[in-house]
């Protein structure tokens, strides 16, 4: 069974503060994606990384993909109120669209 | 074009009840999917399709049995439900490979 586990599980910071999530496996995928989820609504896609080593940058956003494509990290600089919300991790194996989901990030950043 | 639209937003239905939710894409994508997601849970993979044909089904019960007409649309339809079948059901779309495009789902609820 391939497992995405993301860390932590919830963070509660104040405006301006940075911070990271991490989301890490033991298997190897061929692409991991970000999302971020408000209530009721649908995941939003807010990147796709499938090189080793690949980095993303999304305004205050940074996207990072391991070397070994087995975890991933996204940093947030300078966080804002509308930062608040679940960040999912997800990927999924070559060739393959069976996508799985880490439990998520609940974030929650005050003003 | 970068919408997957999805109705109805909501379903209240009995458990003899008969209803179908429906996703619509315009993007060319040629993979849909039908998610389950319960509250605080990330989604669950249900139902993928590739090509307009059912490449995974995920152990999914019988009383949940999906369509696709055609590539642009992905019905699922219910019947039979259990109370436990309430959530929020999510349709995607992508590319062959790459992140995945949510609807805003269905907020389903079985009484």
């Amino acid at each position: 069974t391939q497992l995405l586990e993301q860390s932590p599980q919830f963070l509660s910071i104040q405006e301006g503060e940075n911070l990271t999530v991490y989301c890490n496996s033991s298997s190897v995928f061929s692409s991991l994606q970000w999302y971020r989820q408000e209530p009721g609504e649908g995941p939003v896609l807010l990147v796709t990384v499938v090189t080793g080593g690949e980095v993303k940058k999304l305004k205050r956003l940074t996207f990072q993909f391991g070397d070994a494509r087995k975890d991933s990290s996204l940093h947030i600089t300078a966080a804002q109120p509308g930062d608040t919300g679940l960040y999912l991790c997800a990927g999924a194996r070559t060739g393959g669209f069976k996508t799985i989901f880490g439990a998520g990030t609940r974030l929650f950043v005050k003003a | 074009d970068t919408e997957v639209t999805q109705t109805p937003k909501h379903l209240v239905m009995g458990m003899t009840n008969k209803k179908s939710l429906k996703c619509e894409q315009h993007m060319g994508h040629r993979a849909m999917y039908w998610y389950k997601q319960k509250a605080k849970k990330p989604p669950e993979l249900m139902f993928v399709y590739s090509y307009e044909k059912l490449s995974i089904n995920e152990s999914v019960p019988s009383r949940f049995s999906p369509e696709c007409p055609n590539s642009s649309l992905l019905n699922l339809h219910l019947h039979a439900l259990q109370p436990e079948d309430s959530a929020l059901y999510l349709c995607a779309s992508s590319q062959v490979s790459g992140g995945a495009f949510f609807g805003q789902g269905t907020r389903l609820t079985v009484v």
